[in-house]
């Protein structure tokens, strides 16, 4: 069962290009949402999706853009690549389960580099 | 949404039983606990999650007090492979706020 899939697992990119991770979940799962984690420090909300079609800001979303054309797939796009991007990112699926809170699962993480 | 309050670093010797934590006083009627694990460089696992039952699993046990004010993580027997930061978090319904959560190094 792959539960939630990202690529590319490591990327280096220049300063000012552009890139896309990609994030699959085959469970069905309505929610999926991007995360992004520095070295020592906890994880930090950047996009999310309550549905196809649906996206909204999380903490951090300032240099990334999302979309979500289909239920299966959430990229994360990087428009111009800063140094400060430079961390590790994590892509998140969950069911829709309303006020009895909803287990979430997570990719193994994508880890990119600026130079 | 509710604020959790953990320590930030424990020690538990290995074999030995780790009980983290976990303040919520903010925490509402309805809303879960939910315990979640992240292991070096690896993306969050889910442990358990709870109400207002203590629940058990294969992974762990949650207790949760009468007022829900608070919870307790137990890894029964902890081992090398249980060191990991641990994060306590009522869900917000379609992502997690994260903290810092508790640092945990089982020792041989």
């Amino acid at each position: 069962n792959a539960g939630v899939t990202q690529t590319p697992k490591f990327q280096v990119l220049k300063t000012g290009q552009s890139m896309t991770l990609q994030c699959a979940q085959d469970m069905n799962h309505e929610y999926m949402s991007w995360y992004r984690q520095d070295p020592g420090m906890g994880l930090r909300l950047i996009h999310y999706s309550v549905g196809a079609g649906i996206t909204d800001q999380g903490e951090v979303p300032n240099g990334y853009n999302v979309s979500r054309s289909t239920t299966e797939d959430f990229p994360l796009r990087l428009l111009s690549a800063a140094p400060s991007q430079t961390s590790v990112y994590f892509c998140a699926s969950s069911r829709k389960t309303g006020t009895a809170g909803n287990t979430i699962y997570f990719g193994e993480g994508s880890w990119l580099t600026v130079v | 949404d509710a604020k959790t309050t953990q320590p930030t670093s424990m020690d538990c010797a290995e074999g030995r039983a780790a009980n983290l934590p976990c303040n919520h006083s903010t925490i509402s009627g309805n809303e879960y606990v939910y315990w979640y694990r992240q292991i070096h460089s690896q993306g969050p696992q889910y442990i358990i999650h709870g109400l207002k039952n203590n629940e058990t699993n294969e992974m762990a046990s949650l207790i949760i007090t009468e007022d829900r004010k608070s919870s307790t993580l137990i890894l029964p027997h902890a081992t090398l492979r249980d060191t990991a930061v641990y994060y306590c978090i009522p869900p917000s319904g379609y992502a997690l706020n994260f903290g810092k959560g508790t640092s945990l190094l089982v020792t041989p």
